[in-house]
C-alpha cells in the first residue's frame, strides 16, 4: 500500500511570491491534514481537510490555504512569502474525520523563501 | 493553544542503554500518540494508546497511556544506533479532533 505522496520535495521561492504545495493521502483515506515544521521545532498545525470541506485551521494569517480535490488530494498555497514560511511543509491522511488521531505522515515539502 | 511538554528535550547516551521520555499536559486527552521523526522525513507513528492505564509495547518500545489521562511515556530498551531520531508525542483531545503536538525529544547514541 502507497503512503502519503507529497510533491515537490524542494520548493525555493523569494519573498513575495506564492507556493504551492501538494499531497495525495493514503488510498482510502479521506482527511487530509498539513503541518508546519519550522528548522528544530515541533510541528504546528495549520489545515484539516475532510470530504472536500475545511473542518479546522491552526493559528495562522488567512494567507495560508488550501483545499481538497474529489480524489481526495490537497493543496497547500501561501501567498505573499515570508522568510519566516521557510520550513518543513508536512501533509498526513487519515481513514476519515472519525479516525482523525490515527494520523500517517508524508515525506514532507521543504520550502525555503529566500 | 493546547500545549503538551514534553521532556527532556534532548538525550545523549551509549549504545545499549535504556531511554525514557515524557509528555505532561494540563488538559486531558483521550489517545496519546509517539511517532519518530528521521531528518528530512516525515513522523512515523510508532504506538497509539487509547484507554487510561493501557500499556502497548512494539518491539523494544513501551509506552503508557496515564491514569489521569494528563500523560504519557515512551521506553526505549537496549538503544541501537538506529534509534537515533527526534520522538515526538501527540494527543488528541477530549471533544477535539484535531492532534496536538509537543516539541520532541531529540535522541543521540554514541556507539
Amino acid at each position: 500500500e502507497a503512503g502519503v505522496t507529497q510533491s515537490p520535495t524542494h520548493l525555493i521561492k523569494t519573498r513575495g511570491q506564492q507556493a504551492t504545495l501538494r499531497c495525495s493521502p493514503i488510498s482510502g483515506h479521506t482527511s487530509v491534514y498539513w503541518y508546519q515544521q519550522a528548522l528544530g521545532l515541533g510541528l504546528q498545525f495549520l489545515l484539516w481537510y475532510d470530504e472536500g470541506e475545511e473542518r479546522n485551521r491552526g493559528n495562522f494569517p488567512p494567507r495560508f490555504s488550501g483545499r481538497q480535490f474529489p480524489n481526495y488530494s490537497s493543496e497547500l498555497n501561501v501567498n505573499a512569502l515570508e522568510l519566516e514560511d521557510s520550513a518543513l511543509y508536512l501533509c498526513a491522511s487519515s481513514p476519515d474525520r472519525i479516525t482523525s488521531y490515527e494520523q500517517y505522515f508524508g515525506p514532507g515539502t521543504r520550502l525555503t523563501v529566500t | 493553544g493546547q500545549q503538551l511538554n514534553q521532556s527532556p528535550q534532548s538525550m545523549f547516551i551509549q549504545e545499549g542503554e535504556d531511554v525514557s521520555m515524557n509528555c505532561t499536559s494540563s488538559s486531558i486527552f483521550n489517545t496519546w500518540l509517539w511517532y519518530k521523526q528521521d531528518p528530512g522525513e516525515g513522523p512515523v507513528l510508532l504506538i497509539a494508546l487509547y484507554k487510561a492505564g493501557e500499556l502497548t509495547s512494539n518491539g523494544r518500545l513501551t509506552a503508557q497511556f496515564g491514569i489521569t489521562r494528563k500523560d504519557s511515556f515512551l521506553n526505549i530498551s537496549a538503544s541501537i544506533p538506529s534509534d537515533v531520531g527526534i520522538y515526538f508525542c501527540a494527543g488528541q483531545l477530549w471533544g477535539a479532533q484535531k492532534l496536538v503536538f509537543g516539541q520532541g525529544t531529540r535522541l543521540t547514541i554514541n556507539p
